[in-house]
């Protein structure tokens, strides 16, 4: 079975831009979570997404938002680019129900 | 708030060392826990997991129990290989934060032969 894809792995964007992230993750699951992962803060959990719904959401600025499509796949944006937003960004799933994650390689992205 | 404490890092060993990272957790409710390890850009693999008290999670050597007394997961292997360097996260998951892991801050560890 596929793991969780992620796409693209890297990025550079400007200050000010915004950009677009897309996960698919592995067939069957319909729970999709992404994570921030920066050296000074770590692993943050961003929101989950579930029959596309958003069910779960962390403690981030609402420029950070996602969406999920009917085949579970999600994507999640980032507006108005701060060089605080260069980070991997992790986006995992599983089945509901399962605690459990499965994360994909991540989305490096460089803010300047 | 849920939270997850690890120690503090990095961690050096040599070939076939004794390896232990400690991990706490906070103890609302009940739960899951587990161990991930992530290689230089990659994403996190799961290494193992434990769901209640008692519960003992393996794979690859590696091995954590779940010990509700001291609301800890520490991770332990015997022998560690150089195909071990990697950074290990402890998490928790549990109740009705749906999709939320929270994990602690990671465990750098570097095996030299």
């Amino acid at each position: 079975k596929a793991g969780v894809t992620q796409t693209p792995r890297y990025l550079i964007k400007t200050r000010g831009q915004q950009v677009t992230l897309s996960c698919s993750p592995i067939s069957g699951h319909r729970s999709v979570s992404w994570y921030q992962q920066t050296p000074g803060q770590g692993l943050q959990f961003l929101f989950e997404y579930f029959s596309e719904t958003q069910r779960n959401k962390g403690n981030f600025p609402g420029r950070f938002s996602g969406r999920q499509f009917s085949n579970s796949r999600s994507e999640m944006n980032v507006s108005t680019l701060e060089l605080g937003d260069s980070a991997l960004y992790l986006c995992a799933s599983s089945v509901d129900g399962a605690y459990e994650q499965y994360f994909g390689p991540g989305t490096r992205l460089t803010v300047t | 708030g849920n939270s997850v404490t690890q120690m503090e890092g990095p961690v050096t060993l040599s070939e076939e060392a004794f390896l232990t990272i400690n991990c706490t957790y906070t103890a609302t409710g009940y739960p899951s826990l587990f161990w991930y390890v992530q290689y230089p850009g990659e994403g996190l693999q799961l290494l193992l997991k434990a769901t209640k008290a008692d519960d003992k999670g393996s794979n690859k050597g590696f091995e954590a129990t779940y010990r509700k007394e001291t609301t800890s997961f520490h991770l332990e292997k015997g022998s560690v290989q150089v195909s071990d360097s990697a950074v290990y996260f402890c998490a928790r998951a549990g109740g009705t934060s749906y999709g939320k892991l929270t994990f602690g801050q990671g465990t750098i560890l570097t095996v030299h032969p």
